[in-house]
């Protein structure tokens, strides 16, 4: 069973739009991360949510919490082509040694 | 500043032959280290991870072992390689305890198994 799940699984939009990709799990987690992965490199991360409900923001990147702490979005403005990449969420599994787990992430284009 | 390091980049492998692949950290000490492997369209699956020298924690039974032999060094091994050993490797670090950044990741080696 996939811990989380992430949606959609690909998106193809031209520059200029908005757009937002989900991520979901069935579990309450206490935090969750999410990265950026380039083709050929290693995901880099963007930002890390705590507290249900929090809103954090990137320059046009916008990053929400669900209230129940079991779901949330990445909300990019006025996509530009260099946004290009997989969107991958992660959380941290508590309990001895933490591990993080992931999602399979959202391939976005972004066509100029 | 904390940087890591893993090679080489690309690697073509027959089946059967053996594998290593290193990672090392640099500017911290004590890291817990990780390795990943990610599939073409999926999502990353950890393999190995590692709190301290010496001590190795499997993910998933395969045919792939780790080891550590230095705090900052973290190896990847394989004594026969399967066609299905090919794909992305990872290789991730963090600082041990307390909060601070997430995991910061290598550049990855892509492996194919001919």
């Amino acid at each position: 069973t996939q811990l989380l799940e992430q949606s959609p699984q690909f998106l193809s939009i031209q520059e200029g739009e908005n757009l937002t990709v989900y991520c979901n799990s069935s579990s309450v987690f206490s935090s969750l991360q999410w990265y950026r992965q380039e083709p050929g490199e290693g995901p880099v991360l963007l930002v890390t949510v705590v507290t249900g409900g929090e809103v954090k923001k990137l320059k046009r990147l916008t990053f929400q919490f669900g209230d129940a702490r079991k779901d949330s979005s990445l909300h990019i403005t006025a996509a530009q082509p260099g946004d290009t990449g997989l969107y991958l969420c992660a959380l941290k599994t508590q309990g001895g040694s933490e591990k993080l787990v992931f999602g399979k992430g959202t391939k976005l284009t972004v066509n100029p | 500043s904390q940087t890591i390091h893993q090679w080489p980049a690309t690697l073509v492998q027959p089946v059967g032959s053996p594998l290593s692949l290193e990672c090392t950290v640099e500017g911290t000490s004590n890291p817990n280290l990780y390795w990943y492997r990610q599939a073409a369209g999926r999502g990353l699956q950890l393999l190995f991870y590692s709190v301290g020298i010496g001590q190795i924690s499997s993910e998933v039974p395969q045919n792939l072992s780790a080891s550590r032999p230095q705090d900052r060094q973290f190896i990847l091994s394989s004594k026969k390689l399967l066609l299905s050993d090919s794909g992305f490797y990872l290789c991730a670090w963090r600082r041990f305890r307390g909060r601070g950044p997430g995991y910061t990741f290598g550049s990855g080696t892509r492996l194919t198994v001919v």
